[in-house]
């Protein structure tokens, strides 16, 4: 069975601080990682995704990757409250099922 | 901007009900998924279709659900015999690769009475 663990939070951060996600996976076989943002209500928004070890930057999000811990995490740096919403993390394998966890809420405190 | 789009918004049937869902993918895309989500719980992945055909599906995906691509730009799936636990969202999704990055359409909330 392949799963991918989130803590659920809520995660509180203040204003401009950064907001560190994270997410792990069973399968060593896992391909491709995704970070989605869902707002209450709305459909998963693509924010990230990384195909190799270490880190990948766009912005202010920095993906980054451990395929031998297994383990996959999300930086924000200098939160807004428009960051307040579901991150959901997303693995994929062998091209064609793509599992997501259960999201972690963030909430960025002006 | 190319994005997913999905139609209707929200679908309201009775139980026992046939109901089709539509989607229309980025049109350079050659991978659509569909997925759901129960009201507060995890997005869970139906199925995939490539080729015309199905490449992968999850253990929900059973035989009243079935998904088409009746044409060059559509995609549906097809609900037979609606069940109450069939209420959620349904997102349908798109890649130009399979295991590339997917994006998401707005969904459809199907409520089943």
């Amino acid at each position: 069975q392949k799963e991918v663990e989130q803590n659920s939070g809520p995660l509180s951060v203040p204003e401009g601080a950064i907001a560190s996600l994270n997410c792990t996976y069973s399968d060593r076989g896992s391909q491709s990682f995704f970070w989605y943002r869902q707002y209450s209500g709305k459909s998963p928004e693509l924010i990230m995704f990384i195909y190799s070890n270490g880190d990948k930057e766009d912005g202010r999000f920095t993906a980054q990757l451990n395929k031998a811990s297994q383990y996959v995490s999300l930086l924000i740096r200098d939160s807004q409250p428009s960051d307040s919403a579901t991150y959901l993390c997303a693995v994929n394998w062998e091209g064609f099922k793509t599992i997501f966890g259960a999201g972690t809420r963030l909430f960025v405190k002006a | 901007e190319p994005e997913v789009t999905q139609t209707p918004s929200h679908q309201v049937t009775q139980m026992g009900q046939e109901v089709i869902l539509r989607c229309v993918p980025i049109s350079n895309h050659l991978y659509f998924y569909w997925y759901r989500q129960i009201l507060g719980q995890k997005v869970e992945f139906l199925v995939s279709f490539y080729n015309n055909e199905i490449s992968e599906k999850s253990e929900i995906f059973d035989d009243q659900f079935s998904v088409e691509r009746p044409d060059g730009s559509n995609f549906t799936l097809k609900i037979r015999s609606t069940k109450l636990e069939d209420s959620a969202m349904y997102f349908c999704a798109s890649s130009a690769q399979g295991g590339n990055e997917q994006y998401f359409g707005p969904g459809t909330r199907l409520t089943v009475t």
